[in-house]
């Protein structure tokens, strides 16, 4: 079984200041991991993925993320955050031979002005 | 290129009612997925299709949704009769290959009272 877990429910940062969204998976093989963002009223969007390679991903809007396979965390990093960047962030993850995708329950980000 | 389109965006009906969502994936996208988003939680797959075969319905709860995706393009999702606990976002997602990263619609609010 696969499963995504995201220990924060709400973050809250400055403008200005890094921004840290933790996540943490199970799976039985290989991960495929994934960071989806949603504003308000509007579906999922993809920010970025990590198949294979290099262990710092980087993303739309400025976003990473570092994946650590033996603390299986796959946390989302922005060196900068925006106001703008206020919204709700989703980890996913499936297995290599399955294309079944988990999320996490999402993580609430407010960047104050 | 245009994203996936989904209606209607929202919708309030009574217990015991029926309800359909329509969805168009992007073109090309040979996988189609149908996610239900209770408030507080991530996306859960519902049902997941290649082309106009089902991959994946294990989680679907078959005595009251069905899906179809009869040629392989457009989808419908129905629920019938439905209950108070299906209060959700039904969200429509399509990718290519299965597997990669999916792209998500606006999602239909639907409201049970």
């Amino acid at each position: 079984a696969q499963s995504v877990a995201q220990p924060e429910d709400q973050v809250n940062v400055a403008e200005g200041n890094p921004l840290t969204v933790k996540c943490t998976y199970s799976v039985s093989g290989n991960p495929y991991l994934f960071w989806y963002v949603q504003y308000p009223n509007r579906g999922l969007q993809f920010l970025l993925k990590y198949i294979t390679g290099d262990n710092l991903v980087k993303g739309s809007y400025g976003f990473e993320a570092e994946f650590n396979k033996s603390q299986t965390s796959f946390h989302l990093k922005k060196p900068s955050a925006l106001v703008s960047d206020s919204a709700l962030y989703f980890c996913a993850v499936r297995d290599e031979g399955d294309y079944k995708l988990s999320f996490g329950a999402g993580t609430t980000v407010t960047v104050r002005a | 290129e245009a994203g996936v389109a989904q209606s209607p965006r929202y919708k309030i009906i009574e217990k015991r009612q029926s309800v359909a969502f329509w969805c168009n994936p992007i073109s090309g996208h040979a996988t189609l997925y149908w996610y239900q988003q209770i408030l507080g939680q991530g996306p859960k797959l519902l049902i997941q299709f290649q082309n106009n075969g089902v991959v994946d319905d294990s989680q679907l709860p078959k005595d009251r949704f069905s899906a179809e995706r009869l040629k392989g393009v457009d989808s419908t999702l129905k629920i019938q009769p439905a209950k108070l606990e299906d209060s959700a976002v039904y969200l429509c997602a399509s990718s290519f290959p299965a597997g990669n990263e999916q792209f998500f619609g606006p999602g239909t609010r639907l409201t049970v009272l």
